[in-house]
């Protein structure tokens, strides 16, 4: 079973509002990660937790906050969202390793108003 | 930083023909990942090379890792409609923990 799971599928917030992102895997894989991807464009990385501990923040706006509660779940919370910032968020999940490969799971589709 | 350079951009087939598409990187590689990717939906994993030379093949996609590391081809053969997609190739080296994306290849299959 390789699957990450994603939700929502979609998500319409206004810039004043907070929501949250989550995904879930149970793989047994130790890492974690946030993507952004616009339309035609390859994923961007924001964020990627190993062993549940944040370790690569890809200078991301404090606006996003992500939030490991256990190995197999990861969240993404969003508050005061610029409409710029509307995309598709996916997640992925890697074993730890030199023979890591990333899992992605059917992604978020944000849009901010 | 490193940089893949996909090519081509985007292509138009007809159903049968056999695809070929490539990624290049300024640096060495020790993993390449080939993923495709449907509108709405995350990318999902096609191949995974991990030695330089190996070839390795899923049903009528056949990949292969350069023998310099730092380049990769993916071939699909005898193409179907339900090809069309966005194939991206990916890699990482230098100890790195993150991918590298190309930029994407976009398959358009005319029945």
């Amino acid at each position: 079973d390789t699957e990450v799971t994603q939700t929502p599928k979609h998500l319409v917030m206004g810039m004043t509002n907070k929501k949250s992102l989550k995904c879930e895997q149970h793989m047994g894989h130790r890492a974690m990660y946030w993507y952004k991807q616009k339309a035609k464009k390859p994923p961007e990385l924001m964020f990627v937790y190993s062993y549940e501990k944040l370790s690569i923040n890809e200078s991301v706006p404090s606006r996003f906050s992500p939030e490991c509660p256990n190995s197999s779940l990861l969240n993404l919370h969003l508050h005061a969202l610029q409409p710029e910032d509307s995309a598709l968020y996916l997640c992925a999940s890697s074993q730890e390793g030199p023979r890591e490969t990333q899992y992605f799971g059917p992604g978020t589709r944000l849009l901010v108003l | 930083g490193q940089q893949l350079n996909q090519s081509p951009q985007s292509m138009f087939i007809q159903e049968g023909e056999d695809v070929s598409m490539n990624c290049t990187s300024s640096s060495i590689f020790n993993t390449w990942l080939w993923y495709k990717q449907e509108p709405g939906e995350g990318p999902v994993l096609l191949i995974a090379l991990y030695k330089a030379g190996e070839l390795t093949s899923n049903g009528r996609l056949t990949a292969q890792f350069g023998i310099t590391r730092k380049d990769s081809f993916l071939n699909i053969s005898a193409s179907i409609p339900s090809d069309v997609g966005i194939y991206f190739c990916a890699g990482r080296g230098g100890g790195s923990e993150k991918l590298v994306f190309g930029k994407g290849t976009k398959l358009t299959v005319n029945p």
